[in-house]
């Protein structure tokens, strides 16, 4: 398993403002994703961060709006840029180590005014 | 295009009686599916999974069955506890697809004491 920690927890934001999310794992991981689930809705894949190289995004998200950073293997951010309320979500960052299965942080709870 | 679909949106289970949650796919190229709980203000944790050359897994009181031929799986949870009590996200990947996970829209499940 893994033991992964997100900051911030929850944010209040106003539109046209950017936030950035960190995403910090207890162990090296190699494979490192992105997820936004909006209300009531599904979790959807936003992007693979790749450690030391540009991230790579799913269909409807694009780099300018969502850049990803990935600095060594246990570490990644994401920002969202320019929000609107339509960006109020809950982002959520996880890790596959060698097993099958994801593990995710507690999400950061993103609202935007 | 929604590949997992969870069409109950919600169950509402009686304590120490079965709770079963249903799971259906359209991608046959799908060959891994999981189930994870997602308690509120928390992250998604991992529950069970099974792989497309199985049938059924157990593990305690949570019990996966995948039929291949109808493209569905479900959960079982028995007996049901307060503590069930979330949302239940069904998830698939194909190793063809990079093993990224595709998730439904998640069941509410509401057991009462």
């Amino acid at each position: 398993s893994a033991v992964i920690s997100q900051k911030p927890s929850r944010d209040i934001c106003q539109r046209g403002t950017s936030l950035t999310i960190q995403c910090q794992v207890d162990s090296q991981v190699t494979m490192m994703f992105w997820y936004r689930q909006q209300p009531g809705q599904s979790l959807t894949l936003i992007a693979t961060a790749n450690q030391g190289s540009e991230a790579t995004y799913e269909s409807g998200f694009v780099i300018d709006k969502f850049p990803i950073s990935r600095p060594n293997l246990t570490f990644s951010t994401l920002t969202v840029s320019n929000m609107s309320p339509e960006d109020s979500s809950i982002y959520l960052c996880s890790v596959r180590p060698s097993t099958g299965e994801l593990f995710f942080g507690e999400g950061s709870r993103l609202t935007v005014l | 295009d929604q590949q997992v679909k969870q069409n109950s949106p919600s169950l509402s289970v009686q304590e120490g009686r079965i709770s079963i949650l249903n799971c259906d796919y359209t991608n046959s190229m799908f060959d891994y599916f999981l189930w994870y709980k997602k308690y509120p203000a928390e992250g998604p944790t991992f529950l069970i999974s099974i792989s497309s050359i199985k049938d059924k897994n157990e593990d305690g009181r949570f019990t996966v069955f995948l039929n291949k031929s109808a493209k569905h799986l479900s959960l079982h949870i028995v007996p049901s506890q307060p503590g069930d009590s979330a949302v239940y996200f069904c998830a698939a990947s194909a190793m063809g697809y990079g093993n990224k996970l595709v998730f439904g829209a998640g069941t509410i499940l509401r057991v009462k004491s």
